[in-house]
């Protein structure tokens, strides 16, 4: 089976650096991809890694280490707007990328 | 161009009555997929589209549950003999294949059994 987990809520000031941590045990890996969920809303795409490290993107940069089965994301310089669910999803064998984790709440405030 | 697509936005039905909800994906996007999730909570997969090959359907929670795909494009998930429990919101997401790790969302549908 499989097996994923996220801190349930995090909250942070504007401006600030926050990390969202992901460990998974599955059954095959491919690699790890990031979601974000306003209320409201649908899960928008915001990254993937393949590889071990970190990749950027913006404001954002995710990490993933494949020996330790983590991967985070990290968000700097945070925004109100930042403020949404985020959900990791392993990308378990090549197509079957239909796992999601519970998802993280973040709140940022003034 | 234009997104995945659902319909209705939302649909309100009575226990007992089956309902079909609409997916269009992104043209040209070969893989489709259903999740549903249930408020403040995390995405359920229910079905998997890729291509011409038979779907994974391992996630369908009873068989009053049925889902298809035709000419490779537009989907319809369909729920039969609605109970209180399937009040969710159900999204559709797609993508260029199994070679794709990003998945494009819809807007989803919200579902409320009464």
């Amino acid at each position: 089976g499989q097996s994923l987990e996220q801190p349930s809520e995090v909250t942070a000031v504007e401006g600030a650096i926050v990390q969202i941590n992901c460990t998974y045990q599955t059954s095959g890996f491919y690699g790890l991809s990031w979601y974000q969920q306003h209320d409201g809303g649908a899960p928008t795409f915001l990254s993937y890694n393949g590889l071990d490290g970190l990749e950027e993107t913006g404001r954002f940069s995710s990490f993933l280490s494949r020996s330790d089965s983590y991967g985070y994301l990290l968000l700097q310089e945070l925004q109100m707007k930042d403020s949404a669910s985020y959900f990791c999803a392993p990308w378990l064998n090549y197509g079957q990328n239909f796992v999601f984790g519970p998802g993280t709440r973040l709140s940022v405030l003034p | 161009g234009a997104g995945v697509s659902q319909s209705p936005s939302n649909k309100v039905t009575e226990k007992g009555k089956d309902v079909e909800l609409r997916c269009d994906p992104i043209s040209g996007h070969t893989a489709l997929y259903w999740y549903r999730q249930s408020l403040g909570q995390g995405l359920e997969f229910l079905i998997y589209f890729q291509g011409n090959s038979a779907p994974d359907k391992s996630g369908l929670p009873s068989d009053r549950f049925s889902a298809e795909r035709t000419g490779g494009s537009v989907s319809t998930l369909t729920i039969q003999r609605t109970q209180q429990e399937d009040s969710a919101v159900y999204l559709c997401a797609s993508s260029g294949g199994s070679g794709s790790s990003e998945q494009y969302f819809g807007p989803g549908t919200r579902l409320t059994v009464t």
